[in-house]
Formats: C-alpha cells, structure tokens, sequence
C-alpha cells in the first residue's frame, strides 16, 4: 500500500522559512517522479513543484520560483520542500504527491497535506 | 501558461441522476488531461487520466472523453459519495495547471 506521509508544517512569520518532508512507503521511490501541490483554505489546487525520479530535472510554478526548492533523498524515501522568504499568499495545506506511474507525471497519490501557515 | 476553466462552478442533482462536468483549454492540450475528486477533508483522488483513462479501482460510471481543447466527466448515475469537487489538470505542458474546479452537491 502506497504511504505518504507529510511533516514540516506549522506557523511562520512573513520572510521565515520551512523544510517540508514527505516520507514515501509501498512502492519504488526512486522510480517515481514526485511533487507538491498547495490548496489555500476554501481554494482549488495550486500545483506548486515537481521533481523526476533520479532528482536531476526540477520544476517550480512562478509563484514560487526562486524562493522554493525541491529535492529528493532516494536513499531515504523522502522528498522534501526548503520554502524561503515566505509571504502570507504560501499559506495553504500542503499535499505530498506521487505520480501515477513511472513514466508519468500525472499525479497519482497523494498524501494528507500539511498546514502551513505565514503569518505576524 | 495554459488556463482550464470548468463549468459549471456549482451542479445540483439528486442521486441516481447524471452529471456532466465540463473543462475547456485556453489552447490544446491534446488527451494530457486528467480529473480529480475531493472531498471535504480529504486529499484528491486521481479519477481519469489521458483524457478517458479511469485510474485503478474507479467504478464504471465516471467518464472522461475529449481532446484539444474540450473535454468532459461524466458520472452516469450519481451515487452519494459522489457528491464531491472536482478538478481537471493538464499534463500537457509546463506549468501544469488545475482548473477552477465544479462543486457537484445534492439538490
């Protein structure tokens, strides 16, 4: 049974940081490429960044670009979000996703998010 | 970056009835669309992809068809748990993108 399971969330003021974490069970990890998508309360999803299989090739949406990063380690099962200079429109639940399949990158599964909050 | 509205925002039916949701592209998007069900409280569950694909373990009454620009999930008879948001995605290019979503509720 595919597991994901997101950490890292909490509150932070405007210009603070987070490290999220996603650690994976239940299938290949280093097969499958992975990502985040964010829905701010009482919103839709907001795709925020992906991330292949051998952690090579990344991929942001402008919103965030340049001040998150993505990153995986395979040899942990863990995929991890470093989110820097945070402003109170990053305030969302935080969703961990798999791809469906290792050649594909819709996303698959998904975690239960975490809640992260941005503000004074 | 691609745009897919969704219409309706909000489809009232009672159970048994069938829905059709729709998501138009702002540009092709050629079958690299999929479509996700949420519920209150819950993360999203992959429904379609590639346009008309159903995931693993989706019962036969969702359907997706379309390609390009329009395309459409049908739930042939509505059942009580389907009373739900509903998303489309595009794979197609970078960014990917979700559409507004349709709030399917019970009339």
């Amino acid at each position: 049974e595919v597991q994901l399971l997101e950490s890292g969330g909490g509150l932070v003021q405007p210009g603070g940081s987070l490290r999220l974490s996603c650690g994976a069970s239940g299938f290949t990890f280093n097969n499958c490429p992975m990502g985040w998508v964010r829905q701010a309360p009482g919103k839709g999803l907001e795709w925020v960044s992906s991330i292949n299989g051998a952690g090579t090739n990344t991929y942001y949406s402008d919103s965030v670009k340049g001040r998150f990063t993505i990153s995986r380690d395979n040899s942990r099962n863990t995929l991890f979000l470093q989110m820097n200079s945070l402003r109170a429109d990053d305030t969302a639940l935080y969703y961990c996703a798999k791809s469906r399949h290792s050649n594909s990158w819709y996303e698959g599964e998904w975690g239960q998010g975490t809640l992260v909050i941005v503000s004074s | 970056e691609i745009v897919l509205t969704q219409s309706p925002a909000t489809l009232s039916l009672s159970p048994g009835e069938r829905a059709t949701l729709s998501c138009r592209a702002s540009q092709s998007v050629g079958v690299s669309l999929a479509w996700y069900q949420q519920k209150p409280g819950q993360a999203p569950r992959l429904l379609i992809y590639d346009a008309s694909n159903r995931a693993t373990g989706i019962p036969a009454r969702f359907s997706g068809s379309g390609s390009g620009t329009d395309f459409s999930l049908t739930i042939s008879s509505l059942d009580p748990e389907d009373f739900a948001f509903y998303y489309c995605l595009q794979r197609k290019s970078w960014p990917p993108t979700f559409g507004g979503g349709t709030n399917v509720e019970i009339k």
